[in-house]
């Protein structure tokens, strides 16, 4: 089975710093998604990482895909407390399910 | 249709009873999945639909767990003789395909045994 390790699993950062989450995975994949939940709310889509050296930013958030390392981050540039919330990562398993991540909490501190 | 619903929001029931779920997914999506999500964790995989078909299920899935599709629309969810251990987020999310693009997600069902 598709094992999926987050790192760290809590993050807490001064606003206006800079982090980034590791997301590593156990088996050949090229398909990576990452969300974000808030308290008690579901899962939104933040970004799909289709191949090997893919890049996508938006606002504050950059995320990139390395299949050949098995690996994705997601990187956080100038925190602001908006940001507070978990971020999951999730591999495609072989198109019939995601694996899932077991999340970053991220909280963000004026 | 803007997105998956999902139907109810909470749901607080007796040790032992049975529960109910139903998700409407995006009108156009033909893959439909069910998720469970306990505190602190990542989704786990459930079980999928494609149209009315149930072609896969997770070992999570117990005897107590059953889900239909029966018109390739809206599905539900049901968990009978429920125990404390079945309390959780049940989510629900759909694809246009094998979801290449994603899936999107329903705010969920989070569901308490007392």
């Amino acid at each position: 089975e598709l094992k999926v390790e987050q790192n760290p699993l809590f993050l807490s950062m001064q606003e206006g710093k800079n982090y980034t989450i590791y997301c590593n995975y156990s088996t050949t994949s090229d398909r990576l998604y990452w969300y974000r939940q808030d308290p008690g709310k579901s899962l939104e889509s933040l970004f799909v990482l289709l191949s090997n050296g893919a890049v996508k930013q938006e606002g504050r958030l950059m995320a990139s895909l390395d299949t050949k390392a098995r690996l994705s981050t997601l990187h956080i540039t100038a925190a602001v407390h908006d940001l507070s919330a978990t971020y999951f990562c999730a591999v495609d398993g072989g198109g019939n399910q995601f694996y899932f991540g077991t999340g970053t909490s991220l909280t963000v501190i004026p | 249709d803007t997105g998956v619903s999902q139907d109810p929001r909470h749901k607080i029931t007796k040790r032992g009873q049975n529960v109910t779920f139903r998700c409407d997914p995006i009108s156009e999506h033909n893959r439909l999945y069910w998720y469970r999500q306990t505190l602190g964790q990542g989704p786990e995989f459930l079980t999928y639909f494609q149209n009315e078909a149930q072609l896969e299920k997770s070992r999570l899935l117990s005897d107590r767990f059953s889900a239909e599709r029966p018109k390739g629309s809206f599905s539900t969810l049901e968990i009978q003789r429920t125990e404390q251990g079945d309390s959780a987020m049940y989510l629900c999310a759909s694809s246009f395909g094998t979801g290449y693009y994603g899936y999107t997600f329903g705010s969920g069902t989070r569901l308490t045994v007392v």
